[in-house]
């Protein structure tokens, strides 16, 4: 079955720190891969996306690369703020019989301290 | 992006009872929503896929008489969760998935519930 694997947290960083969460994923065809974000207490959020091979999803300065050759959908930042402290989920949707289940990694705690 | 809300954001209740938590879709009409349990330390367990219109279809090892789900209508989903027990208190986070393009997920913002 599709499987997502993140780097085991939690990373610490100090602010303007550059940051990579690494993400790779093993599924049949060509999934969609996401980013969630949540923040503590709070439910997740949509951060970024990438639907095929070589797309670039971006927000609020979080990138990440769709890499077919690699399987992986590395999260970056090149400056962190304390704001960013939250949990990140890797994620995958792919179509399966008229469906299309997501399937999460297990997180990646992020903590920027000032 | 969509918005998704859930409701009640906290719930206490005593064992043996049951509590019902609804999520709802404000702004688009949701014919997929999920629903997850979130355990300490982060992570996140699929429970159920519910289809609007007809029987919610439940992960392995999830009991559906336990945990009832109901998609009545496009904008609402509902998790009764009967015969509460205190192991069942938990996170619960429900998600609408949109019906085009990558198919992302549109999460609520939890329910904390506590089964004394």
């Amino acid at each position: 079955g599709d499987s997502v694997t993140q780097m085991e947290g939690p990373v610490t960083l100090s602010e303007e720190a550059f940051l990579t969460i690494n993400c790779t994923y093993t599924a049949t065809g060509y999934p969609s891969l996401f980013w969630y974000v949540q923040y503590p207490g709070e439910g997740l959020q949509l951060l970024l996306k990438a639907t095929k091979a070589d797309d670039k999803g971006s927000n609020k300065g979080f990138e990440a690369t769709y890499r077919k050759e690699t399987t992986s959908f590395h999260l970056e930042k090149g400056s962190v703020q304390v704001s960013d402290s939250a949990v990140y989920f890797c994620a995958l949707t792919r179509p399966s019989g008229g469906s299309y289940i997501p399937t999460f990694g297990r997180g990646t705690s992020l903590i920027v301290h000032p | 992006g969509a918005v998704v809300s859930q409701h009640p954001s906290r719930v206490i209740c005593k064992s043996g009872t049951s509590v019902k938590i609804e999520c709802r879709s404000l702004d688009f009409q949701a014919t997929t929503m999920f629903w997850y349990r979130q355990f300490p330390k982060q992570s996140l367990m699929l429970m159920a896929t519910s289809n609007e219109g007809s029987k919610a279809t439940y992960e392995q090892g999830v009991e559906k008489d336990k945990f009832l789900i109901n998609h009545a209508s496009l904008t609402l989903s509902t998790l009764t969760v009967t015969s509460a027990h205190p192991e069942d208190s938990s996170f619960y986070i429900c998600s609408a998935q949109s019906h085009k393009g990558a198919y992302e997920q549109y999460f609520g913002p939890g329910t904390r519930l506590t089964v004394t």
